[in-house]
């Protein structure tokens, strides 16, 4: 298995354009969400899935678009990024079986460093 | 809004020492779950332990074990035998339910030899 996946590992963008940090799992898992990583901050959730067809918002979702069309891939699309997105992203993957899943350990990928000049 | 927090930006142990890393969270909900995530210089984010509130006993994993005082909203790591590979980015973190999850500002570790 090779886990969760994404790509790009390092991306640089300019103000105001868009582009797409691709997230895919071969778990199976139903759970899948996105973190960005600032210094001195932690990992805050930006979008999650609990499924195909379904996502929903998380703490900072200002400027970030998801979908879920397979069980496989969650992509985070940066519609017109902006310095303020200048972080390390990473996707997240977890099962949701089990009476308390919430408990279940999440799944990380290597993360995206994303810098918007 | 949940918030985690750990009080201690950096930490230092001597090689097979005992360190304890600091972490307090404040919640309004009796039924949630903690955590602590290990991230080393790859960037990998690696799950060390975990404890369930309604649990009263406190987890252990190997050399990791947790103090969690649910009335104090207290969970703190201890680290026994540290090693060299210990060094790291130690997040605490907290979830309710299915659509959130918290995590504090981190600890940097460091193992001196």
């Amino acid at each position: 298995n090779a886990g969760v996946t994404q790509t790009p590992k390092f991306q640089v963008l300019k103000t105001g354009q868009s582009m797409t940090l691709q997230c895919a799992q071969d778990m199976n898992h139903e759970y899948m969400s996105w973190y960005r990583q600032d210094p001195g901050m932690g990992l805050r959730l930006i979008h999650y899935s609990v499924g195909a067809g379904i996502t929903d918002q998380g703490e900072v979702p200002n400027g970030y678009n998801v979908s879920r069309s397979t069980t496989e891939d969650f992509p985070l699309r940066l519609l017109s990024a902006a310095p303020s997105q200048t972080s390390v992203y990473f996707c997240a993957s977890s099962t949701t079986s089990g009476r308390a899943w919430s408990y279940n350990e999440q799944f990380f990928g290597p993360g995206t460093r994303l810098t918007v000049l | 809004a949940q918030t985690v927090t750990q009080s201690q930006p950096e930490m230092s142990v001597q090689e097979a020492e005992t360190v304890t890393l600091s972490c307090t969270y404040d919640t309004s909900e009796s039924d949630y779950y903690l955590f602590w995530y290990k991230q080393p210089p790859s960037r990998q984010m690696i799950l060390v332990i975990r404890q369930e509130a309604y649990k009263q006993q406190n987890a252990t994993e190997n050399r990791f074990s947790v103090n969690f005082q649910k009335a104090a909203k207290s969970f703190s790591l201890k680290i026994s035998d540290s090693q060299l590979g210990d060094a790291a980015m130690y997040f605490c973190a907290y979830r309710h339910n299915n659509n959130d999850m918290r995590f504090g500002a981190g600890t940097r570790l460091t193992v001196k030899p």
